[in-house]
């Protein structure tokens, strides 16, 4: 399958900050990619759709302005936390999806506490 | 509207016990691909399966085994002989074909605790 890194593992930042999550694909060249957000003890809740040198596609309820996506290359995508709160604290994960068996496989995961 | 449900929110098997986690499925698709990934303590989750829903052949991959039915519209996954490293949080999810296959719906993972 494929290899989807993300950095970094985990972050604790102050609230009010802003944080970025990197997501690269390490051995495909990855069109669409995808992140997630997992509350603990919960399942994956999909964020947002980010293509490749096009706007992201964000899921109902979720703030773009607030969770900025940027896909600039193939292999890259991020993730940027605006002005965090506590109650985003939670677990990001990213996941690329693989052409032709359509099968997503994901990033280790990024931990992010806000104090 | 697409939906997978994992009734089991968590089992406890003791070690070389076999054990079936159950899923079961909502789609309006007549294409969809189902899956299931595991996520151990660390975080990340492990791709396990994709059946095509054409294909209700059941698969065996070592200790692991996956009972597809589409009468039921059930896809569930047998652990035999259950191993401590098998304690992980296990997901079952849907992709259809009217999305592009591109949105993954999730169940609830199912806690499988495996003792010595």
């Amino acid at each position: 399958g494929a290899v989807v890194s993300q950095h970094p593992s985990w972050v604790i930042c102050k609230s009010g900050t802003s944080v970025k999550i990197e997501c690269r694909s390490l051995d495909f060249q990855a069109t669409t990619m995808f992140w997630y957000r997992q509350f603990p003890k919960q399942s994956l809740m999909l964020m947002a759709t980010s293509n490749e040198g096009s706007k992201a596609t964000y899921e109902q309820g979720v703030e773009k302005d607030k969770f900025l996506i940027n896909h600039a290359s193939l292999t890259l995508s991020t993730l940027t936390v605006t002005s965090a709160h506590p109650e985003d604290s939670s677990f990001y994960i990213c996941s690329e999806l693989t052409d032709p068996t359509d099968t997503q496989y994901f990033g280790p995961g990024t931990r992010l506490t806000v104090l | 509207a697409q939906k997978v449900t994992q009734a089991q929110t968590e089992i406890s098997v003791v070690e070389k016990e076999d054990v079936t986690l159950d899923c079961v499925y909502e789609t309006r698709d007549t294409t969809y691909y189902l899956f299931w990934y595991k996520q151990p303590p660390s975080g990340e989750l492990v791709f396990l399966i994709r059946r095509n829903s054409f294909d209700e052949q059941n698969e065996i991959s070592g200790r692991y085994s996956w009972n597809f039915q589409k009468s039921t519209s059930s896809f569930n996954f047998t652990i035999t002989a259950s191993q401590v490293v098998d304690s992980a949080v296990y997901f079952c999810a849907l992709s259809g074909v009217n999305t592009g296959f591109q949105k993954l719906v999730f169940g609830t993972g199912t806690r499988l605790l495996v003792s010595p």
